[in-house]
This record gives C-alpha cells, sequence and structure tokens, in this order.
C-alpha cells in the first residue's frame, strides 16, 4: 500500500525558530511537493522536487527552502519562523505528473 | 498560476440528499484534471483523473464529468451520506505538469 509519513501531526513553534519538516515516501517515486493549506485557499505549492538535491521552487516559495539528499525523503525548513507560517503542511508524492499521494499533514502553530 | 474557481465553497445538505459542484479551469492547453477528496483527519485521497472533453467517470455514489471546451467539470454525489462529508478539489496541471488546486468544496452532510 502508498505511504507517505510526515514527521508530526501538530507542531507549536516560537517565531525566529528554525522549523523542520520531514516527509518520507516508499514508493520509489521520482516527484516530491511540499503544499500549505489555508481555509478558502486550496492547496499552495510552496516547492517540489523531481530528483534528488534537485528542486524547484513552487507559487509561494518565500520564506521557505527545501532539502532532498534521499529520494524518499523530502524537507521543507522554515529558517525564521512567523506567525503567517501558522498553516496546514502537506507533503505528497508522485510518479511523473499522475496523481500525487499524500501524507497525513503537518498542522503547525507559530506564536 | 492556473486560476482555478470551485463553487460554492462550503454546502450543508441532508442525508439522502443529491449535489453537485464545480470546478473551472481555463480551457486552453488543456491536459487533464484531477479530483480529490479529503475527509478531517486524513489525507487528500485521488478520486479521478479526467482527461478526455466529454469525459464521465464515476466511484459508487461520486460521479464527475468533464467540458475541456468550456472549462468546467461537474461532481455529482447521489444520495449524499455522512461519510460523505469531506473537502473536494480539482486540480488541472499547469505548463510544468504541477498540480494547481482550487480552494474546494467543503461537503457537510447531516444524518
Amino acid at each position: 500500500d502508498v505511504k507517505v509519513t510526515q514527521s508530526s501531526r501538530y507542531l507549536v513553534k516560537r517565531t525566529g525558530e528554525k522549523v523542520f519538516l520531514e516527509c518520507v515516501q516508499d514508493m520509489d517515486h521520482e516527484n516530491m511537493f511540499w503544499y500549505r493549506q489555508d481555509p478558502g485557499l486550496g492547496l499552495r505549492l510552496i516547492y517540489f522536487s523531481y530528483d534528488v538535491k534537485m528542486k524547484e521552487k513552487g507559487d509561494i516559495p518565500e520564506g521557505y527552502s527545501v532539502s532532498r539528499e534521499k529520494k524518499e525523503r523530502f524537507s521543507l525548513i522554515l529558517e525564521s519562523a512567523s506567525t503567517n507560517q501558522t498553516s496546514m503542511y502537506l507533503c505528497a508524492s508522485s510518479s511523473g505528473p499522475e496523481t500525487q499521494y499524500f501524507g497525513p499533514g503537518t498542522r503547525l502553530l507559530v506564536l | 498560476i492556473l486560476n482555478v474557481e470551485q463553487s460554492p465553497q462550503s454546502l450543508h445538505v441532508q442525508e439522502g440528499d443529491s449535489t453537485n459542484f464545480t470546478c473551472s479551469f481555463p480551457s486552453s492547453n488543456f491536459y487533464a484534471l484531477h479530483w480529490y477528496r479529503w475527509e478531517t483527519a486524513k489525507s487528500p485521497e485521488a478520486l479521478f483523473v479526467m482527461t478526455l472533453n466529454g469525459d464521465e467517470k464515476k466511484k459508487g455514489r461520486i460521479s464527475a464529468t468533464l467540458n475541456t471546451k468550456e472549462g468546467y467539470s461537474y461532481l455529482y454525489i447521489k444520495g449524499s451520506q455522512p461519510e460523505d462529508s469531506a473537502t473536494y478539489l480539482c486540480a488541472p496541471p499547469n505548463a510544468g505538469n504541477m498540480l494547481t488546486f482550487g480552494g474546494g468544496t467543503r461537503l457537510m452532510v447531516k444524518p
């Protein structure tokens, strides 16, 4: 069965802290994605990666960076968390431009 | 960034009612349209991938139609049940084959 896992379901951080969100997939997918979801705005793409050590900016990359050192793992980094980064963060993976498989999400609160 | 609109934003229906909602997207350079269902506390789950004008897909009581010339897709649920309560997201790929999600329609079915 397809599986995408995220390191935390809920996270509370303080403004200015460095935050790491980890995502792992076990399907040997080339593509991995990070989205954030805010009420009324749907899922917005932050960054994606189509191969190890490759990354591309999505629609809203400002304030974020990513790391993909291994094919199965894609990390989202908030270098200095701010309150406007309070959101639900979803990771997904896919093989080519096909269906994406999502993790359960991390709800991040930045105080 | 593709302009993808879903309406209505939210919908409350009684158990047994049939319902439908809309996804509008740019009709030029159409490639495919994905529908996802996102239940609370779970991961978004793929429902359909539609590619051809006039396509109709069905999964149990849920069906979807596609009009690529005018740029819309309808999702229908026949005889809604409380377990159909979820946010329904549509997503056409953009020029880079990355999915662009609409804001979603949040469906609540009252028993």
